[in-house]
Formats: C-alpha cells, sequence, structure tokens
C-alpha cells in the first residue's frame, strides 16, 4: 500500500538555524498538509497545500515558516531561524479530493 | 478556532472488553474520522465518517458521526493486546485541502 515517507526521522539543529523538513506524498495525491504534535501533546495543523499555493494556515505557520513543492514528488516544510519551542514531531499528510488524509510517521525535531 | 473534547483521557482495560470512546465539539463538521498512533510513528486512519448519523464499521471496530454533526464515537469490541495505543478523533470542515482539527486522545490501554 502506498505511503507517506518523511525523512529525516530524527533531526537535531542548534537554535536559530535553519532546518528542512522533506516529504514524498502519496503519488497521485493533489492535497499536502503539515502538522507538528509537540510531545504528549494532541496533533496541531500548520499548514495545507494545493496548486502549488497555500490553502490554509494555522497561527503556529508564521512567518519563520514555509512551504515548498520542489518537483513532482517532494513537499518541504522550512523553519528559518529554529526557536527551542519549535521541538516537536513534524507530520507529513497527503489525500486526493474527497478522500482522509494519510501521515507519514513523522520527523522528531530536536532544537538545542 | 475549532475545539474538540475527546473522552477518556486514558482507559485501563482487561484483554477481551469491549471500549467506547468519543468526541464532542461546540463546533459542525463536515467529516469525522478516527486515527491510531503507535509510539514513534504517525496517526493511521481507522474509520471515515462523511454523514450525519452514519455508522461505519471496520473489523472490531465501529464509528459513528452524530446527528448533530458536533460530536463522533468509537467502540472497540473484545480488546486485543495490540489494541493499545493512542486514538485520535479528528474533524473536518467541508471543502478541499481542508485542516484537520484533533481531539487530546485517549490513551488504551490493554491488560492481560
Amino acid at each position: 500500500e502506498p505511503e507517506v515517507t518523511q525523512t529525516p526521522s530524527h533531526q537535531v539543529t542548534q537554535m536559530g538555524q535553519e532546518v528542512i523538513l522533506r516529504c514524498v506524498p502519496i503519488s497521485n495525491h493533489l492535497y499536502f498538509y503539515w502538522y507538528r504534535q509537540i510531545l504528549g501533546q494532541k496533533v496541531e495543523f500548520l499548514v495545507s497545500f494545493y496548486n502549488n499555493e497555500i490553502s490554509e494556515k494555522s497561527e503556529i505557520f508564521d512567518d519563520q515558516f514555509s512551504v515548498e513543492r520542489p518537483d513532482g514528488s517532494n513537499f518541504t516544510l522550512k523553519i528559518r531561524s529554529t526557536k527551542l519551542e519549535d521541538s516537536a514531531m513534524y507530520f507529513c499528510a497527503s489525500n486526493r479530493l474527497g478522500q482522509p488524509q494519510h501521515f507519514g510517521d513523522g520527523t522528531r525535531l530536536s532544537i538545542l | 478556532g475549532q475545539q474538540l473534547n475527546q473522552s477518556p483521557q486514558s482507559m485501563f482495560i482487561q484483554e477481551g472488553e469491549d471500549v467506547s470512546m468519543n468526541c464532542t465539539s461546540s463546533s459542525i463538521f463536515n467529516t469525522w474520522l478516527w486515527y491510531k498512533q503507535d509510539p514513534g510513528e504517525g496517526p493511521v486512519l481507522l474509520i471515515a465518517l462523511y454523514k450525519a448519523g452514519e455508522l461505519t464499521s471496520n473489523g472490531r471496530l465501529t464509528a459513528q458521526f452524530g446527528i448533530t454533526r458536533k460530536d463522533s464515537f468509537l467502540n472497540i469490541s473484545a480488546s486485543i493486546p495490540s489494541d493499545v495505543g493512542i486514538y485520535f478523533c479528528a474533524g473536518q470542515l467541508e471543502g478541499s485541502a481542508r485542516q484537520l482539527t484533533f481531539g487530546s486522545g485517549t490513551q488504551l490501554t490493554v491488560l492481560p
């Protein structure tokens, strides 16, 4: 069964550094998402993306965050200048119109 | 934004017992989804509900979309050890590329 794949599985970064999290959505999906989950808390929406544009974004998704679909298969989340509070699991998800979202296994981001 | 209240927060049950958990919201959702999350992994879709009053089963799992569109429940019958994990409800408004709003999760422990 096709899966959403995310790399790396764990990223350790110094505070203030830029980080790029990578996702390969399921190949025939057109809608892409990023969520985050702080340890022990619920999953929170960051941003949705369709047709090379952001569709929705939450208050968490401020100017430090950006998303990009650089080619036909990858979907990336960039955090420009990381803060301690950015430490979390980051999940990518994708779906087709009218179908439920499927999630990857996440990237654990640790900011030192 | 929308808030989901999920209960109970945790449950300890004997293997073979049935279990029920639910989510309520002050907002109306057009889709309700139930996911299971194992440690170190992303949420895995269990059941998707698209119409008010809909009752859907997936093996030993049964979920219902409340008539008011503001609630949903998930039942697990004859629990087994591999049912251990965190169960999340998620609601979605109508439209494409719409964010999921997650509940806070129910941690299920199945005792032998």
